[in-house]
């Protein structure tokens, strides 16, 4: 196991507060992705960056950020301004944009 | 505009037996579809594609496009088999779309 990483494993967040959500690949992959993911649907695309330095809106990007400032790693900041943050946070990376994706552990967001 | 559709959220079958489970997808352009698999307490992996046209873990899937489905099939389900099932389709635009996901469990 290993490959993609995310951390923390659970994060808390206070209402108003910015929190960071991490994901780190050794794949050598070009393309990452961050996903949503809530009780009874589907997983949903927030983010996703082809290459270093550029990335693009997903179907949900409003109250989030990311950067791409290093091929290995694609963090997301879930701003106050995501008023339904709670929920299953999920990385992705593949080696092109049509390739296959692979998944990290996921980081389960919860408001306080 | 594009739809994974998996119609079933829960799905029981006896060890032994066949499983299907359904997946049925919209989209106008060509559709490149996975079947993702997540097991208890390990992350989201994929289990097939469909140009690979493979059979992993005895599980095959056959693209449909009349019928708009890439429904994912074993002949004689295992215990093992247990889990969560997500059918996607990846979009020219760089999107993979999930469904919503079926939940199968073999019964021994």
């Amino acid at each position: 196991d290993g490959g993609i990483t995310q951390s923390p494993k659970y994060l808390f967040r206070k209402e108003g507060q910015n929190v960071t959500l991490s994901c780190e690949q050794n794949l050598n992959h070009d393309a990452m992705y961050w996903y949503r993911q809530d009780p009874g649907q589907g997983l949903r695309l927030i983010y996703y960056s082809q290459i270093v330095n550029d990335f693009q809106k997903g179907d949900i990007a409003e109250g989030y950020s990311v950067s791409r400032e290093k091929k290995e790693s694609f963090p997301l900041t879930v701003t106050s301004a995501q008023k339904n943050p709670t929920a299953f946070y999920l990385c992705a990376s593949s080696m092109g944009s049509l390739e296959t994706q692979y998944f990290g552990p996921g980081t389960r967001l919860l408001v306080l | 505009a594009q739809r994974v559709t998996q119609p079933e959220k829960l799905l029981s079958v006896f060890k032994g037996a066949p499983v299907e489970l359904k997946c049925n997808y919209s989209y106008s352009g060509s559709p490149e579809l996975f079947w993702y698999v997540q097991y208890s307490r390990q992350r989201l992996q994929l289990l097939l594609r469909h140009i690979s046209r493979e059979s992993i873990k005895g599980f095959t899937a056959d693209l449909n496009k009349g019928e708009t489905s890439f429904h994912l099939k074993k002949p004689f389900a295992q215990e093992e088999d247990s889990a969560m099932y997500y059918c996607a389709l990846l979009t020219g635009a760089n999107n993979l779309f999930f469904g919503t996901g079926t939940r199968l469990t073999v019964i021994p």
